[in-house]
């Protein structure tokens, strides 16, 4: 069963504006969650994460948002450049450090157009 | 040098074949993973170590065996290759995994 879900695969946006994207996950011992920027030919890289503590982390133009209470996690990327045009996976930990490896979605991509 | 390197980094195969992906990292993690990618599937976890001494499987193992060289290395094999084993491989390294995970830039394997 898939315990993180991205259920938009992809998602068209103007440059300028915002994208966001979307995450859902049913294991509420996740406790820390990460999004990851994926290239064609290339590994995914680590874009920003989260803790359960917070509600809210921002890093330049990247937000990511959590509700726990609905098991939902956002990314807000403000304003979209055609850079960020990639697959964006989201990632999840049990709030255990350890005997774990990261569960992903299977990722929403993005295209952001001039 | 790339921090995470996989070779080859393409690779066709026929059915029925052994072959091994390769992994290594100058991170000086121990944590090492192979995830395996599809179109429309995500990343899905094959095998995990947190040292040189512990292998675990992941969702995906059947098919699949690691062998965790020394701390640096990282093996992925597959004894006996079938089409739908086509797919694009990463490796990654981490420690502790809340500080991220580093990815090398893939294997395309195609089975034929």
């Amino acid at each position: 069963d898939q315990q993180v879900k991205q259920n938009s695969p992809s998602l068209s946006v103007q440059e300028g504006r915002i994208s966001i994207l979307n995450c859902d996950y049913t294991n509420s011992m996740f406790d820390y969650f990460l999004w990851y920027k994926k290239y064609p030919a290339e590994g995914p890289t680590f874009l920003i994460s989260i803790s359960s503590i917070k509600d809210k982390n921002e890093d330049g133009r990247f937000t990511v948002f959590l509700n726990k209470s609905a098991k939902h996690l956002s990314l807000h990327i403000v304003p979209s450049q055609p850079g960020d045009s990639a697959v964006y996976f989201c990632a999840a930990l049990p709030n255990s450090n350890s005997g774990y490896a990261l569960n992903f979605g299977k990722g929403t991509s993005l295209l952001v157009t001039p | 040098d790339a921090d995470v390197t996989q070779t080859p980094r393409n690779r066709i195969t026929k059915t029925g074949k052994r072959i091994m992906l390769e992994c290594s990292q100058t991170k000086g993690h121990d944590r090492m993973y192979w995830y395996r990618q599809d179109p429309g599937l995500g990343l899905r976890l094959i095998y995990y170590s947190f040292d040189v001494k512990d292998i675990n499987k992941g969702e995906i193992s059947d098919g699949y065996s690691v062998s965790r060289q020394a701390q640096a290395k990282f093996s992925l094999s597959l004894e006996s290759a079938i089409p739908n084993q086509t797919a694009l491989y990463f490796c990654a390294t981490s420690d502790p995994p809340r500080d991220g995970y580093t990815f090398g830039s893939g294997t395309r394997l195609t089975v034929v």
